[in-house]
């Protein structure tokens, strides 16, 4: 069975750009979850989606946002990007809900300059 | 709030060692999930454990081991006969229903350095 995959895995945008990041949940997984590490503030989760549904949000500001499809495929996006949104984004997929054992994707690696 | 706490920011040990990383949760569910994953320098968080707040039966996996007591709300993780491939970053999670649902948080992570 194919791991949750997710492109792209580099990224270098500039201040103020958006961006786009996507998600493949294992097949079968309906809940993806996305998360934030970098090397001050650790892994902090973004938000959930099940269902194409937003299930739940982490502390982050409007300017991240994300959206499921009805295949579980899931985006997020970042719009007027900043220095410190500079991270390794991650993203998990799991069965049903984030309690089940959540698999990770390898990351994409957002630079900003 | 749901807090997690791995005290061990790195440890360092040569290769056979035996060696335990700590994890405290702070929670007021009586119902979570506690989680081991481990990052290797690739980056992609790998799965290790997941454990729900009823069992608090230990378990080993190879030369894996983890502890769970409720009574000091810890769930560490020992190595035994450690190995070169073993070193990593090491994360400790907790998932409970906050009022938005299910939410994990994550431990700050122990970075292993296991050497030849």
């Amino acid at each position: 069975k194919a791991g949750v995959t997710q492109t792209p895995r580099y990224l270098i945008k500039t201040r103020g750009q958006q961006v786009t990041l996507s998600c493949s949940p294992i097949s079968g997984h309906r809940s993806v979850s996305w998360y934030q590490q970098t090397p001050g503030q650790g892994l902090q989760f973004l938000f959930e989606y099940f269902s194409e549904t937003q299930r739940n949000k982490g502390n982050f500001p409007g300017r991240f946002s994300g959206r499921q499809f009805s295949n579980s495929r899931s985006e997020m996006n970042v719009s007027t990007l900043e220095l410190g949104d500079s991270a390794l984004y991650l993203c998990a997929s799991s069965f049903s809900t984030s309690t089940d054992t959540q698999y990770f994707g390898p990351g994409t690696r957002l630079t900003v300059l | 709030a749901q807090k997690v706490t791995q005290a061990q920011t790195e440890i360092s040990v040569v290769e056979k060692e035996d060696v335990t990383l700590d994890c405290v949760y702070e929670t007021r569910d009586t119902t979570y999930y506690l989680f081991w994953y481990k990052q290797p320098p690739s980056g992609e968080l790998v799965f290790l454990i997941r454990r729900n707040s009823f069992d608090e039966q230990n378990e080993i996996s190879g030369r894996y081991s983890w502890n769970f007591q409720k009574s000091t709300s810890s769930f560490n993780f020992t190595i035994t006969a450690s190995q070169v491939v073993d070193s990593a970053v090491y994360f400790c999670a907790l998932s409970e229903r906050g009022t938005g649902g299910f939410k994990t948080i994550f431990g700050a992570g122990t970075r292993l350095f296991v050497k030849a």
